[in-house]
């Protein structure tokens, strides 16, 4: 059974740097072909997507965003972490992991999701 | 960058209903889209993946349609659980994105 869970500070203030923790366990990311996305969501908007790190440590950042995130991953420790720097008011949001399944096609999809973490930007 | 539109933002319905959800995408995405239900304060749920495959354990009143830039999601009779917000996603390539969602509410 795969499951995700998000971890990190409720609350930050502005210009700070925010540091969220995704902590799985089902499968392996030093397994072939498996990756682990991060997706936000502000109160009562769209989906994003931020970021993505893949089992041969491939990574793949939000084009408008990509100077302020960082991804890695802990093998080890079943984790995944996701800095974000500078962080802004607007910046409030639902963050999300989740692990990609791939059918035998090769299409991509967010199959398994973490309940996510509301994290507050306010000073 | 792909951008991902849908329409309608909003949309009323009674249970028994046949509903549909477009989606289309700013340039050609293959059958690389994908249908998400999402309820409040809930976590997305995979629905259908490759344009057209239902996720195991999704009711077959789900369907989805379309490739290159034009898809649809169908719900062929709407049931009081299928009341949420539905989103398509591309993943035909990095920086992944997401249409903007439609509520889909009680008539």
């Amino acid at each position: 059974q795969v499951t995700l869970r998000e971890s990190g500070p409720a609350l930050v203030k502005p210009t700070q740097t925010l540091t969220l923790t995704c902590t799985f366990s089902g499968f392996s990311l030093s397994t072939s072909g498996m990756c682990v996305s991060w997706i936000r969501q502000p109160p009562g908007k769209a989906l994003e997507w931020l970021a993505r790190i893949d089992w041969d440590d491939e990574k793949y950042y939000s084009t408008s965003l990509k100077t302020r995130l960082t991804i890695s991953k802990d093998t080890s420790k079943n984790q995944v972490v996701l800095t974000m720097t500078n962080m802004d008011p607007v910046d409030t949001a639902t963050y999300f992991c989740a692990r990609m399944g791939v059918d035998s096609s090769g299409y991509l999809y967010f199959q398994h999701w973490g309940q996510g973490t509301l994290v507050t930007v306010s000073s | 960058d792909i951008q991902m539109t849908q329409s309608p933002s909003s949309l009323s319905a009674s249970v028994g209903d046949r509903v549909t959800i477009t989606c289309r995408a700013s340039q050609s995405i293959s059958s690389y889209l994908n249908w998400y239900q999402q309820k409040p304060g809930k976590a997305p749920k995979l629905l259908i993946y490759a344009a057209s495959s239902l996720q195991s354990g999704v009711p077959s009143r789900f369907s989805g349609s379309g490739s290159a830039t034009d898809f649809t999601l169908t719900i062929s009779s709407l049931q009081p659980e299928d009341f949420a917000t539905y989103y398509c996603q591309q993943s035909y390539s990095t920086p992944y994105s997401f249409g903007q969602g439609t509520k889909l509410e009680i008539k």
